[in-house]
């Protein structure tokens, strides 16, 4: 299946500390994107990164794609304690798909 | 500017009885409309999506149905619901195909007792 796994499952980290989650995938894409879910709420499109890109930023936000190794990360930098959400990747495989493809997410915890 | 609303926010149905979800977009036309299932602390599937007004593509076989009435609605239905419906049910639009961010719902929350 094309579905995206992030790693880790879960992190947990003090206020002001960077947060730094992974996300791979297994066959080409066009983009791929992230998404911050906050618990028993919908989906927020946090990014999104083309495959001819290889880094991207919105604020505290760093994204990178890495498609020779088929990978993303997703950077939260000076993590607030209002970070605290899960955050999915998604992805358009096989490219150009009529729908994304999520992966099972990476709960963060950020510790006031 | 865009919406979407997606109700009701919490359903709690017995097993055997039917079920109608709906879904509305406003401030756009002819959006890709999308319903999705997360079960509990796991990523979203992709349950029905639709290009165009009666057109609808189902990924995975199961209990439920999909509907596109109208440009800006989408309804999920089930004639007789099961215990492995229970889930949380979103709704999502995006404008043309894999190349733009998605735009959810609040979701509904679907207990079958």
């Amino acid at each position: 299946s094309q579905q995206g796994e992030e790693d880790p499952q879960a992190l947990s980290i003090q206020e002001g500390e960077n947060a730094t989650m992974n996300c791979s995938y297994k066959t080409s894409i066009n983009n791929l994107q992230w998404y911050r879910q906050n618990s028993g709420r919908g989906l927020v499109h946090l990014i999104l990164i083309r495959s001819n890109e290889r880094e991207k930023h919105s604020g505290r936000l760093r994204v990178t794609l890495d498609t020779s190794k088929k990978s993303s990360s997703l950077l939260i930098t000076a993590s607030r304690a209002a970070d605290t959400a899960s955050y999915f990747c998604a992805t358009d495989a096989p490219a150009g798909a009529n729908n994304l493809f999520f992966g099972t997410g990476t709960r963060l915890t950020v510790i006031p | 500017s865009q919406t979407i609303h997606q109700w009701p926010a919490t359903l709690v149905q017995p097993v055997g009885s039917p079920l109608s979800l709906e879904c509305t977009v406003e401030g756009t036309s002819n959006p890709n409309l999308y319903w999705y299932r997360q079960a509990a602390g796991r990523g979203l599937q992709l349950l029905f999506y639709s290009v165009g007004i009666g057109q609808i593509s189902s990924e995975v076989p199961q209990n439920l149905s999909a509907s596109r009435p109208q440009d800006r609605q989408f309804i999920l239905s089930s004639k007789k619901l099961l215990l492995s419906d229970s889930g949380f049910y979103l709704c999502a639009w995006s404008v043309g195909t894999g190349g733009y961010g998605y735009t959810f719902g609040s979701g509904t929350r679907l207990t079958v007792v």
